[in-house]
């Protein structure tokens, strides 16, 4: 199992330009999650996806946008970059079954600079 | 938005030191905490995931209690070694299990 999977590790956007980022598990997981790492901040949730089909707004949704492409893929997409768009971001899954909180398998995160 | 609270921000012990952390979370309508483990350069990994006011866990020399009246859950470390050196988090679920809100952190270092 390779878990959850992230590309590309490292970005530079200039302003607007767009891109996407991929993430994708091989876990069978329902439920899938994008954050944002920022220094002397906690990871903040932008999006996540309580299952296949579905996708809600987190804390900091501005700016991106999502697509649960099937069970196993969820990417995170910047249409017009910018610099406060600067950030680390991770995927993660977890399983979800019921009303349950199971802990988040996290991948290994894309750096992605705008300048 | 939920506020979640870690503390120390930072700490430094010596090899075979026992230490501990607190995590603060809002009590009202809580759902379920979670403690990951960060190394440097890794991504974040699970180490508990609790709900139950009085829940006690423990993996090895790492153990983590939950006060969910008070808000509050603490994370030990028992006879630190130098592979402890991590940033943990918390993280805690109180709109719903899906949504966790975490912490800043707390960074440990473990001198040998």
């Amino acid at each position: 199992n390779a878990g959850v999977t992230q590309t590309p590790k490292f970005q530079v956007l200039k302003t607007g330009q767009s891109m996407t980022l991929q993430c994708a598990q091989d876990m069978n997981h329902n439920s899938m999650y994008w954050y944002r790492q920022d220094p002397g901040m906690g990871l903040r949730l932008i999006y996540y996806s309580a299952s296949e089909g579905t996708t809600d707004k987190g804390e900091v949704p501005n700016g991106y946008n999502v697509s649960r492409l099937n069970k196993r893929e969820f990417s995170l997409r910047l249409e017009s970059a910018a610099p406060s768009q600067t950030s680390v971001y991770f995927c993660a899954s977890n399983p979800k079954r019921g009303a349950v909180s199971y802990e988040q398998y996290f991948g290994p995160g894309t750096r992605l600079t705008v300048t | 938005i939920l506020n979640v609270e870690q503390s120390p921000q930072s700490l430094h012990v010596q090899e075979g030191d026992s230490t501990n952390f607190t995590c603060s979370f809002p009590s009202s309508n809580f759902y379920a905490l979670h403690w990951y483990r960060w190394e440097t350069a890794k991504s974040p990994e699970a180490l508990f995931v609790m709900t139950l006011n009085g829940d006690e866990k423990k993996k090895g020399r790492i153990s983590a209690t939950l006060n969910t009246k008070e808000g509050y859950s603490y994370l030990y470390i028992k006879g630190s070694q130098p592979e402890d050196s991590a940033t943990y988090l918390c993280a805690s679920s109180n709109t719903g299990f899906q949504k966790l809100v975490f912490g800043t952190g707390t960074r440990l270092l473990v001198s040998p």
